[in-house]
């Protein structure tokens, strides 16, 4: 069964960077685009962009232009999701959510707090 | 950037009743690219519709999608108390990216 696997919390400090994890299992890594969403304590849910895992290829919500970096490790079905200069406002959990015709599979979330 | 307006915000029901969400989106959302959610405290977002009205794989029938153009409509025939949750639509057909309403909280009345 389509499994998508993340850490459960980090915790960061304002200006630095955290870089979360997704692994994939069921599937075929390479063969769906993966997103992340992210949502704020309370709060709704904000696209942050995807990554085409096969060819590594990336698109970006212009929110995030220039703070994050989407990468793949396609030899352990991983994405990576890197968020630099953290502020406090980046308080939330970030999903990767898989795409096929829709957004079908979510991970389970990874908490990223910033504070001082 | 396609916006997407939920309402109402909360909706007080019982079980056994039924519960209408309306979506409407600031321009046309091909239908199919309009997608609902549930979600529940502590948990990740479930698909229940995709494409405005194909159920999810696993969803009770009880769930259902209907609209295109920039109105859509979530319709839970009869509540079950686990359907008490948030619900959020969301667009995923644009270059532009996914986007997504605010959410309408359903509780108990």
């Amino acid at each position: 069964q389509v499994q998508l696997v993340q850490f459960g919390a980090e915790v960061k400090k304002p200006g630095a960077s955290v870089r979360v994890s997704c692994k994939a299992s069921g599937y075929t890594f390479t063969g769906y685009y993966m997103h992340w969403v992210r949502q704020a304590p309370g709060q709704g849910l904000e696209w942050m962009g995807w990554i085409n895992p096969n060819s590594g290829s990336t698109n970006y919500a212009q929110k995030f232009e220039g703070r994050v970096t989407m990468t793949r490790d396609t030899s352990i079905s991983t994405a990576y999701m890197e968020l630099s200069r953290l502020r406090s406002d980046d308080t939330a959990v970030y999903y990767c959510v898989r795409e096929y015709r829709s957004p079908d599979y979510w991970g389970q979330g990874t908490l990223v707090t910033v504070s001082s | 950037e396609i916006v997407l307006t939920q309402s109402p915000g909360t909706l007080s029901l019982s079980p056994g009743e039924r519960a209408t969400l309306s979506c409407r989106a600031s321009q046309t959302v091909t239908s199919s690219y309009l997608a609902w959610f549930q979600q529940k405290p502590g948990q990740a977002p479930r698909l229940l519709i995709y494409a405005a009205s194909n159920r999810a794989t696993g969803v009770p029938d009880r769930f259902s999608g209907s609209g295109s153009g920039t109105d859509f409509t979530l319709t839970i025939s009869r509540l079950e108390p686990e359907d008490f949750a948030v619900y959020y639509c969301q667009q995923y057909g644009t270059s532009a990216g996914w986007t997504f309403g605010q959410g309408t909280k359903v509780e108990i009345k």
